[in-house]
């Protein structure tokens, strides 16, 4: 079983909806999750980190930790064409040296 | 700010033929990771430096070796590169190693023929 499980997709909404994108993870000592976005042919581009358990917002993106679930969402409201992209989730149990990332999940945003 | 840069971005490689990465960090960061990302496959820890001299291996380092030059540099090299290691190389780099997020480059696509 992988560490942590994303479904790739893809995934294809339209302008002004509201996308929810989501990953498991299967050990309970993560303490720390993140989501990236990465455009085609750049690097992963840090949208949240956050820390334990709850919600983050920033601007039209919330970030969703369930520690009881062990499950983490990201939310995007008033989803853009320029949100097209693949969008990774990571976790870390904050010692040592290990990051998992999910394997991502390819959003189109249709104008 | 350029954060992450890597260079080159694009290089076909002969199989058997050598060559390094190169990566740098202007964030004033302390630690630094070589990550290869494929299809359906993620991004794998090839090796990390947790601190300025330091270098450890991560989950995929065989056929790589790495250096940390200093606190802005880190390299990775390819000895006799094989064609399984035609892939999508990403350095990043952390203001240290365990709980802080990393800020990745915009990679180095390698195709060894």
């Amino acid at each position: 079983q992988k560490e942590v499980e994303q479904d790739p997709g893809p995934l294809s909404v339209p302008e002004g909806a509201i996308v929810s994108l989501n990953c498991t993870y299967s050990n309970s000592a993560f303490q720390y999750f993140m989501w990236y976005r990465q455009y085609s042919r750049k690097g992963p581009e840090l949208l949240m980190y956050t820390y334990s358990s709850g919600n983050k917002e920033d601007g039209r993106f919330t970030a969703q930790v369930d520690k009881s679930s062990k499950y983490i969402s990201l939310f995007i409201r008033d989803s853009q064409p320029s949100d097209s992209a693949t969008y990774l989730c990571a976790t870390s149990r904050g010692t040592g040296n290990q990051f998992y990332f999910g394997t991502g999940t390819s959003l189109t945003v249709i104008p | 700010n350029a954060g992450v840069t890597q260079t080159p971005k694009f290089q076909v490689l002969k199989t058997g033929q050598s060559m390094t990465l190169q990566c740098a960090q202007d964030m004033n960061h302390n630690s630094m990771y070589w990550y290869r990302q494929d299809p359906g496959m993620g991004l794998r820890l090839i090796y990390y430096s947790a601190s300025e001299g330091t270098t450890d291996k991560g989950e995929v380092p065989n056929g790589y070796n790495v250096s940390r030059l200093n606190k802005r540099e880190f390299s990775l090299r390819l000895e006799s590169a094989a064609p399984s290691q035609t892939s999508v190389y990403f350095c990043a780099s952390s203001v240290s190693i365990g709980n802080q997020p990393q800020h990745f480059g915009d990679g180095t696509r390698l195709s060894i023929l």
